[in-house]
């Protein structure tokens, strides 16, 4: 099974659709999650933290489960800007920092 | 401002040359993170670095690669002699849980 998974799209929605991408991650002692926005052959942007109570930023709302290990992200109200890949990426501090990134899922909001 | 900055943006090189990326992080991190994105695939971790040394390194970064922090503020990633398959993009990042990416730096071997 893979460390993160997510299903790589694309989505191809109308401006102004609500769309949600789902993610799930294989180690139950992971500590931190995170969104990030990759723009096509640019770096990866931090989009916004995912905290187990859920939070929200503007149009995204983000909420983890961590009994069913899955994370999902919604955006509403989508804008052609929004059109990138999104990274589902976790945190496993047991003995690792480093990040571990989802493959992403395509996002492609059409006029 | 950047808050990392990588050069080069894009070197070109021959197979079995030696190739050294280069990024200048956030004045005042303490951990740094060498990331790479093949083509079409995910980014993957390659090693991170605190304290002037390795702290960790995943099964990518063998024995051709090497990450060096010579002047306390260029942090560099080596490969001694490339491969086709070390083709990709090269992301340098600083954070202790968040991490903010430079642009990086795309690699093509012939």
């Amino acid at each position: 099974r893979k460390e993160v998974e997510q299903d790589p799209g694309p989505f191809n929605v109308p401006e102004g659709a609500t769309v949600a991408f789902n993610c799930t991650y294989s180690n139950s002692a992971s500590q931190s999650f995170f969104w990030y926005r990759q723009d096509c052959r640019k770096e990866p942007k931090l989009l916004m933290s995912v905290y187990s109570s859920g939070n929200e930023d503007g149009r995204f709302t983000a909420q983890l489960n961590r009994a069913s290990q899955y994370i999902s992200l919604l955006i509403r109200d989508s804008k052609l800007s929004d059109s990138a890949t999104y990274l589902c990426v976790v945190a496993t501090y047991t003995g690792r920092r480093a990040l571990t990134f989802g493959s992403g899922t395509r996002l492609q909001v059409q006029p | 401002e950047p808050e990392v900055t990588q050069t080069p943006s894009h070197q070109v090189t021959q197979m079995g040359q030696e190739v050294i990326l280069r990024c200048v992080p956030i004045s005042n991190h303490l951990y740094f993170y060498w990331y790479r994105q093949i083509l079409g695939q995910k980014v993957e971790f390659l090693v991170s670095f605190y304290n002037n040394e390795i702290s960790e390194k995943s099964e990518i970064f063998d024995d051709q690669f090497s990450v060096e922090r010579p002047d306390g503020s260029n942090f560099t990633l080596k490969i001694r002699s490339t491969k086709l398959e070390d083709s990709a993009m090269y992301f340098c990042a600083t954070g202790a849980n968040v991490l903010t990416f430079g642009a990086g730096s795309r690699l093509t071997v012939l």
